[in-house]
C-alpha cells in the first residue's frame, strides 16, 4: 500500500531564501506525482506534475525532481517571497485504479 | 478552459440530518471525478470517483455516498451526518486516471 511522507510539516524562512521541500513514497511503482498548494480555507492548486519518466520539472521560481529508485520527491522554490507562504501537498499516483496518495503537507511560512 | 464548481462553500448541519454536496465541471466531457475529504490533522482521503454517468467507486466504507447523474456532475449525499463527517470536501476531475487531477474550491462542513 502506498504512503507518502512529507517532512518537515513546518517550515519558517527569510523571505528570498531559497528552499527545499521533502517527499517520500513507499512504493516506486507509481505513475505520476503531483505537487500542490493550498492556501487556508481553499481548495488545492495544482503546481507541477512529474510523469514517472521524468525526473525533473520546472515551473518558474518551482522546480520539482522525481527519484523512484529512492522514492524521493523534492519541490524547491527559488527566493522565496512572502506570498509563497501556504502548505504545499506532495500526491503519488498509485494503487490499482492509479488514485492520488497524500501527504499531510508541509506548512511554509515566508517572513518578510 | 475548464472550470470547477462546488457548494455550498460552508454549510452547518444537525448530527441526523441529509447532506447533499454538488460538484459540476465545466468546459470538458467525460472526465473521471472524484470526492475527497480533508479532516483536521488528516490527510486528504479518497471517498469516491467515477469514470461515467452512473459509475461509481468507493474508497471507503462509510455512510456517505456519491452519484453522477449527468457527465459533468458529481453529487455528495448521505441519508444521516455524523459527527465525524465534519471536514473539508473537495471535488476534482482528470482526463484520465494517472495524470494530472484540477480541484475545486471545497465546501466546509460542520456536522453539531
Amino acid at each position: 500500500k502506498q504512503e507518502v511522507t512529507q517532512i518537515p510539516a513546518a517550515l519558517s524562512v527569510p523571505e528570498g531564501e531559497n528552499l527545499v521541500l521533502n517527499c517520500s513514497f513507499t512504493d516506486s511503482a507509481i505513475y505520476n506525482l503531483q505537487w500542490f498548494r493550498q492556501d487556508p480555507g481553499k481548495g488545492l492548486t495544482s503546481l507541477l506534475l512529474i510523469q514517472s519518466s521524468q525526473r525533473e520539472q520546472t515551473s518558474g521560481r518551482l522546480n520539482a525532481s522525481l527519484d523512484k529508485s529512492s522514492g524521493r520527491s523534492t519541490l524547491y522554490i527559488a527566493a522565496s517571497q512572502p506570498g509563497d507562504s501556504a502548505t504545499y501537498l506532495c500526491a503519488a499516483y498509485g494503487g490499482s485504479q492509479g488514485n492520488l496518495i497524500f501527504g499531510k503537507g508541509t506548512k511554509l511560512s515566508v517572513k518578510p | 478552459s475548464q472550470t470547477i464548481h462546488q457548494w455550498p462553500a460552508t454549510l452547518v448541519q444537525p448530527v441526523g440530518s441529509p447532506l447533499s454536496l454538488e460538484c459540476t465541471v465545466e468546459g470538458t466531457s467525460n472526465p473521471n471525478l472524484y470526492w475527497y475529504r480533508q479532516a483536521a490533522g488528516r490527510g486528504l482521503q479518497l471517498l469516491f470517483y467515477s469514470v461515467g454517468i452512473g459509475q461509481i467507486s468507493s474508497e471507503v466504507p462509510q455512510n456517505l455516498s456519491a452519484s453522477r447523474p449527468q457527465d459533468r456532475q458529481f453529487i455528495l449525499s448521505s441519508k444521516k451526518l455524523l459527527l465525524s463527517d465534519s471536514g473539508f470536501y473537495l471535488c476534482a476531475w482528470s482526463m484520465l486516471f494517472g495524470y494530472e487531477q484540477y480541484f475545486g474550491p471545497g465546501t466546509r462542513l460542520t456536522v453539531t
